[in-house]
């Protein structure tokens, strides 16, 4: 029962380094996200992929790159990272159509200092 | 555009009283309408959704919500609370495209013994 599986859990960075987050579902799913989570602003979607070899932008992609690997991975890559970018991140998966239930991983806790 | 909107950032309530937690929408037509609930240092778990219907939809852990178009409203209910579900509860709105869900900001959810 892995569902949706992300790495790390938790990690700082110094202002300037990169660093990806990895992200991968066991449940066959075509669309995969990438989320952030601040307080008092909800979840904001960083970006989508619809299927594999696909990705869209979502609301607030700046300073972020994603790549699908294939159908089960989705990783998101912070190239140079800003204190802005302290959040907890949320990678998660559904079948196509907004329809569908979005199952979540359990959240990586970025901080930049 | 569209909106959601969770009036209450915290709710306090005893154990064993009812519960309501409010979400009020702006969409032009029926949208797609969801409510899920994030446990302290967990993702998000679906709690339930209504897509059309009968506007009384029962979820998971004996929780329901009633969706009301006059008052563009989808406000989540219980009728006994338990410490257990102390957590952060989300509505969420989709609407046109296939992958977007609008999220509200969130609702906290406090249990006094």
């Amino acid at each position: 029962n892995a569902g949706v599986t992300q790495t790390p859990k938790f990690q700082v960075l110094k202002t300037g380094q990169s660093m990806t987050l990895q992200c991968a579902q066991d449940m066959n799913h075509n669309s995969m996200y990438w989320y952030r989570q601040d307080p008092g602003m909800g979840l904001r979607l960083i970006y989508y992929s619809a299927s594999e070899g696909t990705t869209d932008k979502g609301e607030v992609p700046n300073g972020y790159n994603v790549s699908r690997l294939n159908k089960r991975e989705f990783s998101l890559r912070l190239e140079s990272a800003a204190p802005s970018q302290t959040s907890v991140y949320f990678c998660a998966s559904s079948g196509t159509g907004v329809r569908n239930t979005i199952y979540f991983g359990e959240g990586s806790w970025l901080t930049v200092v | 555009a569209q909106s959601v909107t969770q009036p209450d950032i915290h709710i306090t309530v005893s154990e064993g009283a009812s519960l309501e937690l409010r979400c009020n929408y702006s969409y032009g037509a029926t949208p797609y309408l969801f409510w899920y609930v994030q446990s302290p240092g967990q993702g998000l778990q679906l709690l339930l959704k209504y897509f059309s219907g009968d506007t009384l939809v029962q979820g998971i852990k004996g929780f329901e919500a009633e969706f009301k178009r006059s008052q563009s409203s989808f406000n989540l209910r219980k009728p006994s609370v338990h410490w257990s579900d102390a957590a952060e509860y989300f509505c969420a709105v989709g609407a046109g495209s296939n992958y977007q869900l609008i999220w509200g900001a969130g609702t906290k959810l406090i249990i006094k013994p």
